[in-house]
């Protein structure tokens, strides 16, 4: 299995201000997600990063919003931009074993509120 | 569009007891069903996979099963105990199209000593 840390675990952060969330694999992986979950709902996935491509967003995310870097294998940062109270969620990083199955594992999320 | 269902939505038993948790799903074209475990505030750990052509899967005390014509998946936990309490998510992996991971809304379990 892969182990994810995610920087930072929390933050407290004012309106109209962005933050970036660093997400770290001890292993090269082709493809990390990222996914919100809002404040008692499950997760909804933002997007997909591919090293060496533009990120893959679902529908309802747009890159101006959250800006995606994919810089090698084994890491991946989100940008959450121009912050409003609606942003606060947690935010997950998480990747696929790779292999047949698909398994997924997440990392420990980052807490964000936004005042 | 793929939709997850979990039943119930908040469960609360006393220690000891076997309980089941239940997952539909509306679009039987998955690789596979997974039961993940969340604590509050905190990640996701994953408890079980089932792929697509499997009927079941046993970790310890928890067992999933898998009836994918009918869209549906039981995990039992067997003698729970209060470090059972947490919130269990149900997820599908889907196939065709938008290839990914669909979350039901979860499962909050609490287990009094």
């Amino acid at each position: 299995s892969a182990v994810i840390s995610q920087k930072p675990s929390r933050d407290i952060c004012q309106r109209g201000t962005s933050l970036t969330i660093q997400c770290q694999v001890d292993s090269q992986v082709t493809m990390m997600f990222w996914y919100r979950q809002q404040p008692g709902q499950s997760l909804t996935l933002i997007a997909t990063a591919n090293q060496g491509s533009e990120a893959t967003y679902e529908s309802g995310f747009v890159i101006d919003k959250f800006p995606i870097s994919r810089p090698n294998l084994t890491f991946s940062t989100l940008t959450v931009s121009n912050m409003s109270p609606e942003d606060s969620s947690i935010y997950l990083c998480s990747v696929d074993s790779g292999s047949q199955g698909y398994e997924q594992y997440f990392g420990p999320g980052t807490r964000l509120t936004v005042t | 569009k793929q939709e997850v269902t979990q039943i119930p939505a908040a469960l609360s038993v006393p220690e000891g007891e076997n309980l089941v948790l239940n997952c539909s799903f509306t679009d039987s074209a998955i690789y596979n069903l997974q039961w993940f475990r969340q604590d509050p505030g905190k990640g996701l750990t994953s408890l079980l996979l089932i792929q697509s052509s499997q009927r079941e899967q046993t970790s310890g005390r928890l067992n999933a099963s898998l009836d994918k014509s009918s869209g549906r998946s039981t995990l039992y936990i067997a003698a729970s105990q209060p470090g059972d309490s947490a919130t269990y998510l149900c997820a599908v992996y889907t196939q065709g199209g938008s290839e990914k991971l669909v979350f039901g809304k979860g499962t909050k379990l609490t287990v009094n000593p």
